[in-house]
């Protein structure tokens, strides 16, 4: 069946340092993708999506680039801040036969000063 | 977009009772889900509520131990019913909000959750 694959945690960078969080999926069909965040004692938020190959996702400095060929949709940005800690989850959607998100684990982001 | 509120936010709750979650959204919407995320994990959907009918339950979930409810196109509860310390997770309601303006997808959100722990 359908499946996400990400990092495991926790990340832990320095302010303004360079993020990647890998994730990888598979899935029959052609599932969008998503990027959601969870900041502490909240719930899930939409960060960016994509929906079909070579598409990008962007939002808040965040980036995440659908590669059919090699079934990936990291994110990256490019200089993190102390409020960018929180859970990040990747995950897709495939409609077919009925809407169904399939979640990664999770990655924990810590941002020190 | 939709914004969705939850009651109660968290509770603690003695083993061998039942709790019920509401879950209220500010537009109508078609599709409605409620999900579990255990301590540290990930999300795992619990079921779809439909309105009108019964809901439609992922494997492992049973109504007699999760009953739904769902009497309109705004609203929903979950219980969690018989509860044990296994029971303790955050329960997250979620929607399929409305197609943004000339798009094709729609979007899922999010509620803030309930925390349950149960003792």
């Amino acid at each position: 069946g359908d499946s996400v694959t990400q990092m495991e945690g926790p990340v832990t960078l320095s302010e303004e340092a360079f993020l990647t969080i890998n994730c990888t999926y598979t899935a029959t069909g052609y599932p969008s993708l998503f990027w959601y965040v969870q900041y502490p004692g909240e719930g899930l938020q939409l960060l960016l999506k994509a929906t079909k190959a070579d598409d990008k996702g962007s939002n808040k400095g965040f980036e995440a680039t659908y590669r059919k060929e090699t079934t990936s949709f990291h994110l990256e940005k490019g200089s993190v801040q102390v409020s960018d800690s929180a859970v990040y989850f990747c995950a897709l959607s495939a409609n077919t036969g009925g809407f169904k998100t399939i979640f990664g684990a999770g990655t924990r982001l810590f941002v020190k000063a | 977009s939709a914004v969705i509120s939850q009651k109660p936010s968290r509770d603690i709750c003695q083993r061998g009772t039942s709790l019920t979650i509401q879950c209220q959204v500010d537009s109508q919407v078609t599709m409605m889900f409620w999900y579990r995320q255990q301590p540290g994990q990930s999300l795992t959907l619990i079921a779809t509520a439909n309105q009108g009918s019964e809901a439609t339950y992922e494997s492992g979930f049973v109504i007699d131990k999760f009953p739904i409810s769902r009497p309109n196109l705004t609203f929903s509860t979950l219980t969690v019913s018989n509860m044990s310390p296994e029971d303790s997770s955050i329960y997250l309601c979620s929607v399929l909000g409305p197609q943004e303006r000339g798009g094709l997808e729609e979007t899922q959100y999010f509620g803030p959750g309930t925390r349950l722990l149960v003792l």
